[in-house]
């Protein structure tokens, strides 16, 4: 157990429809990154918050949005989903803000179902 | 920004035998490279990483090599076990940079017993 804990487990929705994924990184940490894996794909590097200010972003879509909350939980915004949008999201956290020489614990992820 | 190319894509090797997974990458500036293994419907998990000061490192039946003039690093897993099968990524990262971790997009294992 990473000590990332992520919810729901698994969301199914239909298209055009708009959800919240939710993470919580490991106790100390500052900095969460959210990711996307799909299908037999690599991970996608979306966005980065670092203590609730955006850090870094990736290739998030404009239908994509994140924040990080005063008590370091974070959220991503997933609004009129398209069935592309089908894949694993998973969030990881880090102690510093640099994204560099930091190692990256991941949680366990959300499987979202577009259909 | 970084670009991180990994080879084979799937990889197929007997238990006991060695298996070697090589990932380069294009910023001459990164400077972390950490390994994940990821299992079937889990999470990626941290199983080794190096640093640009270091040439190699070890961990029981697991090695990095990483050289940098060649901008390349590998994962050098000895004497497979079939727990071994996984999806592998690499990543590479520079410190002080947001973009962080850009990865490789992943070598398929499968340690055949």
């Amino acid at each position: 157990d990473s000590g990332v804990t992520q919810t729901p487990k698994h969301l199914i929705t239909a298209t055009g429809q708009r959800v919240t994924l939710r993470c919580s990184p490991r106790s100390g940490d500052l900095s969460v990154y959210w990711y996307q894996q799909s299908l037999d794909q690599g991970l996608q590097f979306l966005i980065q918050y670092y203590n609730g200010e955006e850090r870094a972003k990736g290739n998030i879509l404009e239908r994509f949005s994140a924040q990080q909350f005063p008590d370091l939980h974070s959220e991503l915004n997933l609004s009129s989903l398209e069935l592309g949008d089908s894949a694993l999201y998973f969030c990881a956290s880090s102690v510093a803000a640099t994204g560099g020489e930091e190692t990256q614990y991941f949680g366990p992820g959300t499987r979202l179902l577009v259909l | 920004g970084e670009n991180v190319e990994q080879h084979p894509s799937t990889l197929s090797v007997q238990e006991g035998d060695s298996a070697v997974i090589k990932c380069t990458y294009s910023d001459s500036a990164s400077n972390y490279f950490p390994w994940y293994k990821q299992e079937l419907g889990k999470r990626p998990q941290l199983i080794i990483d190096i640093r640009s000061n270091v040439g190699e490192k070890k961990d029981q039946r697991i090695a990095v090599t990483l050289n940098k003039t060649a901008k390349h690093f590998s994962l050098h897993i000895t004497e497979t076990q079939p727990e071994d099968s996984a999806v592998y990524f690499c990543a590479a990262s520079r410190e002080n940079y947001g973009q962080n971790f850009v990865f490789g997009p992943g070598t398929r294992l499968s340690v055949l017993p």
